[in-house]
């Protein structure tokens, strides 16, 4: 196992409703990564958090927000839920920038 | 174009066959290369590192082409369990203070008796 382990597993949301999905990452790594996959598709970045500040973001709008905390765990938020919005959310973790990626088993979030 | 581009699939391939995929990326300032592994709705496992001189894990051979900005996946004498689909994954040069994965679409290898 990766030992980054992310809650929930499963969600189902309405439309227009917010949203926390969370992770926790692997013991030493201080780097955190969020990214969305629609089925059928690679995951897409959705940003980064490096020593608790957001390191980079992807193409998505400002609804997708986060959080890294001092133990370097993560918070991903989605305001305003859209059915689009329905995919599974991936978190990475890395010892350090540009190191390999580890993922935990991700939330499967659909939006009704 | 895509940034990384994969041939989707699927590979549909007897046990004990050699297979091989292909990953191309557009950023020739890449710098590091992985190929990862994804079971049906499961999240993505890294299977290896890329290197630019080539590396082997057991059955599986990856190999990088900077020129020609193509990577590959061997697999050797396939499993049954080797189905799934494998994300092409790279790291575009260090920019903005940050580094992302880009993935690939996957190929998906479908193994059989």
């Amino acid at each position: 196992e990766t030992g980054v382990t992310q809650s929930p597993t499963h969600l189902i949301k309405t439309r227009g409703q917010q949203v926390t999905l969370r992770c926790s990452s692997q013991s030493g790594h201080n780097t955190v990564s969020w990214y969305q996959q629609a089925l059928g598709q690679g995951p897409q970045f959705i940003f980064q958090y490096y020593r608790e500040e957001e390191n980079g973001r992807g193409n998505f709008p400002p609804r997708f927000s986060g959080l890294q905390f001092p133990n370097y765990s993560s918070e991903l938020n989605v305001n305003a839920l859209e059915l689009d919005d329905s995919a599974l959310y991936l978190c990475a973790s890395q010892r350090d920038l540009n190191t390999e990626a580890f993922f935990g088993q991700g939330t499967r979030l659909t939006v009704v | 174009r895509k940034e990384v581009e994969q041939d989707p699939g699927p590979f549909n391939v007897p046990e004990g066959a050699t297979v091989a995929f292909n990953c191309t990326y557009s950023n020739s300032a890449s710098q590091s290369f992985f190929w990862y592994r994804q079971d049906c709705r499961k999240e993505p496992k890294l299977l290896m590192s890329v290197y630019s001189s080539g590396n082997e894990d057991g059955r599986f051979t990856a190999q990088l082409n900077r020129a020609s900005q193509y990577i590959s996946l061997l697999i050797r004498d396939s499993k049954l369990s080797d189905s799934a689909t494998y994300l092409c994954v790279v790291i575009p040069a260090f920019s903005g203070g940050y580094n992302k994965l880009i993935f690939g679409a996957g190929t998906r290898l479908a193994v059989h008796p």
